[in-house]
């Protein structure tokens, strides 16, 4: 069964770091780009970072770019989501998610993300 | 960075109503477009990708047209376990933009 299960998520105050994390299974996972979304408590879902299936490039929204750092460990089947300076804005659920498509060094081409995890939430509060 | 305008944010419609929700992207995004439903407290589904391919599974009374920039899913029949939210996605080039999402609730 193809799956995708995340972990990581936790309550933390603003300027801190956290670091999820996303097993993957039941798929060739070094085949596929994969992508980090989440979603603001009653708001809708935002695409924040694409990784490509080697992990040579990776794109983001402008909104976590510079704080956020996606990467991946092939060996592990394991997508990860490093967030660095978070504000209270950031507080959501984070889904990570499979593409269908292609990356590259410019940019990322899919038709959809057909895998999802159950997510993973992370709140940011003093 | 390419827009995408969904509409209506939300709608309430009877059982067996066709209902529809368009998409429009503010430059030419050829047919990477997708569609997800998300019920309450439940993680999004892919309903439909590439604008137009159903995805295995979904049931066929769900459908999407479009290319371009004008996009459309259409439920031919709505039945009481279409309640959810519906979002497109646009996926041509990055950002990989969500439209603002519809509410669909039945009358």
């Amino acid at each position: 069964e193809v799956q995708l299960l995340e972990s990581g998520g936790g309550l933390l105050q603003p300027g801190g770091s956290l670091g999820l994390s996303c097993a993957a299974s039941g798929f060739t996972f070094s085949s596929y780009g994969m992508s980090w979304v989440r979603q603001a408590p009653g708001k809708g879902l935002e695409w924040l970072s694409t990784i490509s299936g080697s992990g040579d490039y990776t794109f983001y929204a402008e909104s976590v770019k510079g704080r956020f750092a996606i990467s991946r460990d092939n060996s592990k089947n394991t997508l990860y989501l490093q967030m660095n300076s978070l504000r209270a804005e950031d507080t959501a659920v984070y889904y990570c998610a499979r593409p269908t498509g292609y990356c590259d060094s410019i940019n990322c081409f899919a038709y959809g993300m057909d895998v999802w995890g159950q997510g993973t939430t992370v709140t940011v509060s003093s | 960075d390419i827009q995408v305008t969904q509409s209506p944010s939300s709608l309430s419609a009877s059982v067996g109503d066709r209902v529809t929700i368009t998409c429009r992207a503010s430059q030419v995004i050829s047919n990477h477009l997708a569609w997800f439903q998300q019920k309450p407290g439940k993680v999004p589904k892919l309903l439909i990708y590439a604008a137009s391919t159903l995805q295995s599974g979904v049931p066929s009374r769900f459908s999407g047209s479009g290319s371009g920039t004008d996009f459309t899913l259409t439920i031919s029949s709505l039945q009481p376990e279409d309640v959810a939210n519906y979002y497109c996605q646009k996926y041509n080039n990055v950002p990989w933009t969500f439209g603002q999402g519809t509410k669909v609730e039945i009358k």
